[in-house]
């Protein structure tokens, strides 16, 4: 158990509609990432909170977004939802563990079915 | 665009068995390179983070090193268990941004 928590593990909905994934970073972990495993790709980086501020962005598309709340959780919303969008979406924190490094903690996921 | 190769895609291998992999990355602006495990129906666990040439780590019976200057990484497992059962990830850390790239992944069965 990485202490990492996403909700919901399973979701299923329909193409066109919006749906809000849910993660809680390690206690103390500042950082929050965002992931995408789809079936044919490998872990694709969608975005980085840090503190509740932005900080780096992968391909993630315009109709997802991304927040940090002041207790530090993390919602990734997708929305207008395709076929294409189903895939495994991680979560993961990071702390420090030497200068110049920062090791990621991943969540258990959420996996999402569009039908 | 930027990619991290993994090599063999898929090993079989036999209990009691050494083996290894590759991971090539971009040898330019590199940063750190991690190292995961991924077991079926759980999440990447992280197992080291190297960021200078010629680092060698150790964890139990999984060892790794790093070239920069070459831009290749290896994970050695000796004596494997079953338990070792998993996809091994590499990531590219590029700069002081925290985004990683990741490899595709070795898959790693080993038999009893």
């Amino acid at each position: 158990d990485s202490g990492v928590t996403q909700t919901p593990k399973h979701l299923i909905t329909a193409t066109g509609q919006r749906v809000t994934l849910r993660c809680s970073p390690r206690s103390g972990d500042l950082s929050v990432y965002w992931y995408q495993q789809s079936l044919d790709q490998g872990l694709q980086f969608l975005i980085q909170y840090y503190n509740g501020e932005e900080r780096a962005k992968g391909n993630i598309l315009e109709r997802f977004s991304a927040q940090q709340f002041p207790d530090l959780h993390s919602e990734l919303n997708l929305s207008s939802l395709e076929l294409g969008d189903s895939a495994l979406y991680f979560c993961a924190s990071s702390a420090r563990t030497g200068p110049n490094t920062d090791t990621q903690y991943f969540g258990p996921g959420t996996r999402l079915t569009v039908l | 665009i930027l990619n991290v190769e993994q090599s063999p895609q898929s090993l079989h291998v036999q209990e009691g068995d050494s083996t290894n992999f590759t991971c090539s990355f971009p040898s330019s602006n590199f940063y750190a390179l991690h190292w995961y495990r991924w077991e079926t129906a759980k999440s990447p666990e992280a197992l080291f983070v190297m960021t200078l040439n010629g680092d060698e780590k150790k964890k139990g019976r999984i060892s790794a090193t790093l070239n920069t200057k070459e831009g290749y990484s290896y994970l050695y497992i000796k004596g494997s268990q079953p338990e070792d059962s998993a996809t091994y990830l590499c990531a590219f850390r590029l700069d002081s941004s925290y985004k990683l790239i990741f490899g595709s992944g070795t898959r790693l069965l080993v038999r009893p």
